[in-house]
């Protein structure tokens, strides 16, 4: 079956806009989890949703934001755009097991903010 | 927070070496993961542990889940060039938590 898809795969903005990036989990899986990747941080937890529901929030701004849909797919937004916003934004679909949870990650998105 | 350190930072070895790396945690995991990330890509996952003691095997990959719960290893026998990348653990404190990566072990292997 189709992996973790995210969209766009690149995507430049200029400080003070907005972006919106998407995520599709890996069919059947309910939970999605987004990260953001920078050299500097390495990959950082942003939030977590399930069922429509966010269960998980990082420690980010209120910048950030997301939601889930009734397909599971998710989307992420962030708002007045920083230069250190620039970062590889992945998503995560996460797969529910009695003997444990696997994580899945997508190819994430590149923006950069200029 | 939770500390999630990973060694070594970097490696550079020859072709059919055998490598070793490792995580330890200041708390206890319910899961450790392992990931392989190339340039540009998202993380693959490598190998899946959930419980002390665990050993597993993905080819000529090996981990281990440590017994105390606070750390893991990844072994890689007989590098090839294609392993070259960059190596993560991720440990899942409680289930359905977020994932704690650590900072992750760039392999160069040298034809």
């Amino acid at each position: 079956k189709a992996g973790v898809t995210q969209t766009p795969r690149y995507l430049i903005k200029t400080r003070g806009q907005q972006v919106t990036l998407s995520c599709s989990p890996i069919s059947g899986h309910r939970s999605v989890s987004w990260y953001q990747q920078t050299p500097g941080q390495g990959l950082q937890f942003l939030f977590e949703y399930f069922s429509e529901t966010q269960r998980n929030k990082g420690n980010f701004p209120g910048r950030f934001s997301g939601r889930q849909f009734s397909n599971s797919r998710s989307e992420m937004n962030v708002s007045t755009l920083e230069l250190g916003d620039s970062a590889l934004y992945l998503c995560a679909s996460r797969e529910w097991a009695h003997s444990g949870n696997t994580i899945y990650f997508g190819e994430g998105s590149w923006l950069t903010v200029v | 927070g939770q500390q999630l350190n990973q060694s070594p930072q970097s490696m550079f070895i020859q072709e059919g070496e055998d490598v070793s790396m490792n995580c330890t945690s200041s708390s206890i995991f319910n899961t450790w993961l392992w990931y392989k990330q190339d340039p540009g890509e998202g993380p693959v996952l490598l190998i899946a542990l959930y419980k002390a003691g665990e050993l597993t095997s993905n080819g000529r990959l090996t981990a281990q889940f440590g017994i105390t719960r606070k750390d893991s290893f990844l072994n890689i026998s007989a590098s090839i060039p294609s392993d070259v990348g960059i190596y993560f653990c991720a440990g899942e404190e409680t289930s359905g938590s977020r994932l704690t990566f650590g900072e992750g072990t760039q392999l160069t292997v040298n034809p």
